[in-house]
């Protein structure tokens, strides 16, 4: 149904692993953009990519790093993450114009660092 | 002050109920407001978008009060299926493509 696929949907880690979130569009967008989500609170966005040049960090430590290789791919790098890091790490993309327009976003992956 | 607050709820309705939820943003220079909906262990999805006349799509309706930064979502004749958790969403002026996110009212709506 989505046009947003994210894989993997769950993934357990150690704090000395090191992974990659991967997202793909298939809308034609120009627009992606990584969020957190974690239990009981909002949605934080972490980086946004508009045709492919990330235009957006917000304040996200290093041990998190985006990647855009095009404008249908998004990867976001993990390593030496702390347990706090657990969450729902949501994709989203649209079309990449300024003012108002809808995001459309991936199923997640639920991340558990240990 | 959050950007944006929204009650977290959750809201227990009878099927048919009436319910409205209230949402309150900080930046008064916003353009975009929106409500999304995330159904439980989901992605969230754009519900409506919000104009400042006040817009209806069935049995929603989303009022906008800029002068009091106020947002609102309206459901009349609750169904089973409108349980779900409801977000409301601010673009602030200026830039591209950001969204704030409400941490969201869970609605439940029992037979």
């Amino acid at each position: 149904e989505t046009g947003v696929t994210q894989t993997p949907r769950h993934l357990v880690m150690g704090m000395t692993n090191k992974k990659s979130l991967k997202c793909e569009q298939h809308l034609g967008h120009n627009a992606m953009y990584w969020y957190k989500q974690s239990a009981k609170k909002p949605l934080e966005l972490m980086f946004v990519y508009n045709f492919k040049e990330q235009t957006e960090n917000n304040s996200v430590p290093s041990r998190f790093s985006p990647e855009c290789p095009n404008s249908s791919h998004l990867f976001l790098h993990l390593h030496t993450l702390q347990p706090e890091d657990s969450a729902l790490y949501l994709c989203a993309s649209s079309q990449g114009r300024r003012g108002q327009e809808t995001q459309y976003f991936g199923p997640g992956t639920r991340l558990l660092v240990l | 002050r959050k950007e944006v607050e929204q009650d977290p709820g959750p809201f227990n309705v009878p099927e048919g109920a009436t319910v409205a939820f209230n949402c309150t943003y900080s930046n008064s220079a916003s353009q975009s407001f929106f409500w999304y909906r995330q159904d439980c262990r989901k992605e969230p999805k754009l519900l409506m978008s919000v104009y400042s006349s006040g817009n209806e799509d069935g049995r929603f309706t989303a009022q906008l009060n800029r002068a009091s930064q106020y947002i609102s979502l309206l459901i009349r004749d609750s169904k089973l299926s409108d349980s779900a958790t409801y977000l409301c969403v601010v673009a602030p002026s200026g830039g591209y493509n950001k969204l704030i996110f409400g941490a969201g009212t869970r609605l439940a709506v029992h037979p």
